[in-house]
């Protein structure tokens, strides 16, 4: 099993681009998350879907799209970037709410 | 608002002793506790959960919960370089999916 998998690894966008991180997993879960990871900050939950069809807002949303296209995989959208959102990016899953999350390798991206 | 607090480090320990991580956390209804291993460049990986009051024994590691104090540590006997990471705490509050994560604290073991 792979278990969390993302793409891209690495990512450099000028201020006003758009991107979409991809993410799957292949442990069944029905939990997928994704978060953001600053400096000093630790791990800040951007949206999450708690099953196939439904996704919600996290604590930092803002500038920010999902979608989960079906049970494996969960996608993040920066619709214009900024360099505010110069981060790391984690996806991450669990089998139900209360239970450990997974986390994928992460995408590092920066915004000029 | 809810949080995770953990002392950032590093915290410096000779191999072969015990390195012990602190965490508390606000929410007193929190139930569930986690323990994340952060190498540098790296994703979290999970070491240990935690659901109930007393001690959770895994190999080198123990995690110990008191909820009375909102307070969790995890034990790393036998500290070897290899251990040297961010150690991340993360408390689940009741209800919703939004678990709450500490910013770590550095261990570095001296060979």
């Amino acid at each position: 099993n792979a278990g969390v998998t993302q793409t891209p690894k690495f990512q450099v966008l000028k201020t006003g681009q758009s991107m979409t991180l991809q993410c799957a997993q292949d442990m069944n879960h029905n939990s997928m998350y994704w978060y953001r990871q600053d400096p000093g900050m630790g791990l800040r939950l951007i949206y999450y879907s708690a099953s196939e069809g439904t996704t919600d807002k996290g604590e930092v949303p803002n500038g920010y799209n999902v979608s989960r296209l079906n049970k494996r995989e969960f996608s993040l959208r920066l619709e214009s970037a900024a360099p505010s959102q110069t981060s790391v990016y984690f996806c991450a899953s669990s089998e139900a709410q209360y239970n450990e999350q997974f986390f994928g390798p992460g995408t590092r991206l920066t915004v000029l | 608002q809810k949080e995770v607090e953990q002392n950032s480090g590093p915290l410096s320990v000779p191999e072969g002793a015990i390195a012990s991580l602190n965490c508390t956390y606000s929410d007193r209804g929190s139930q569930s506790f986690f323990w994340y291993r952060q190498y540098s460049g790296k994703s979290p990986e999970l070491i240990m959960s935690i659901y109930s009051n007393g001690d959770k024994e895994d190999g080198r590691f123990t995690a110990q919960l008191n909820k009375a104090s909102q307070y969790v540590s995890l034990l790393i006997r036998d500290s070897q370089p290899s251990d040297s990471a961010t150690y991340l705490c993360a408390a689940r509050p009741p209800g919703g999916f939004k678990t709450i994560f500490g910013a770590g604290t550095r261990l570095f073991v001296k060979a």
